[in-house]
């Protein structure tokens, strides 16, 4: 099946920092791309869709500046934590569509552990 | 609104044992459903899907039909490996776009031991 790559698989970083998130398919061109958001023992959240070349579609009660997303190639969709505090703690994962394959099929990434200190 | 709930866990089986895993589902219309698994330390992976009533996934010995009547989509296996130790999650898909929007269930992490 298709491969979608995310980095980093973890970071610690420092209140009121930035972290960027990378999410690449390696062999297809994805022009949507998902992020969801897990909490410990909770379901996948979806945060946000991303689309290559216009801004992101955001679900309700994500804060946008707070989650920027950048889709700027059919590879690549980032998503940077904005001044980012504890609560902000989780595990994000995101997802690509292969518009070749199976229509129905999501791939994910390892996902990436953030922790705020 | 449109939602999946399944079993919690963790469950603990002995090799060998027979696994199920309860998933029900809410919305209006028929989404394509799924069975992703998470192995430790590595991303979701599909384990099987059902795109309308009455069809069957299947993969690796898994199993799950999509039934309409009860709104389910319920995991099993007939005999489980330690291997199959994970997490499992039930997700359906958007109304339109077949799984381009993904709700998913809460998780149900399984231990299989010797």
């Amino acid at each position: 099946g298709a491969v979608v790559s995310q980095h980093p698989s973890w970071v610690i970083c420092k209140s009121g920092t930035s972290v960027k998130i990378e999410c690449r398919s390696l062999d297809f061109q994805a022009t949507t791309m998902f992020w969801y958001r897990q909490f410990p023992k909770q379901s996948l959240m979806l945060m946000a869709t991303s689309n290559e070349g216009s801004k992101a579609t955001y679900e309700q009660g994500v804060e946008k500046d707070k989650f920027l997303i950048n889709h700027a190639s059919l590879t690549l969709s980032t998503l940077t934590v904005t001044s980012a505090h504890p609560e902000d703690s989780s595990f994000y994962i995101c997802s690509a569509r292969d518009p070749s394959g199976d229509n129905t099929e999501a791939f994910f990434g390892q996902g990436t552990r953030l922790t705020v200190v | 609104g449109n939602s999946v709930t399944q079993m919690e866990g963790p469950v603990t089986l002995s090799e060998e044992a027979f696994l199920t895993i309860n998933c029900t589902y809410t919305a209006t219309g028929y989404p394509s459903l799924f069975w992703y698994v998470q192995y430790p330390g590595e991303g979701l992976q599909l384990l099987l899907k059902a795109t309308k009533a009455d069809d069957k996934g299947s993969n690796k010995g898994f199993e799950a039909t999509y039934r309409k009547e009860t709104t389910s989509f319920h995991l099993e296996k007939g005999s489980v490996q330690v291997s199959d130790s994970a997490v499992y999650f039930c997700a359906r898909g958007g109304l339109t776009g077949g799984g381009n929007k993904l709700t998913f269930g809460t998780g149900t992490q399984l231990k299989v031991e010797l």
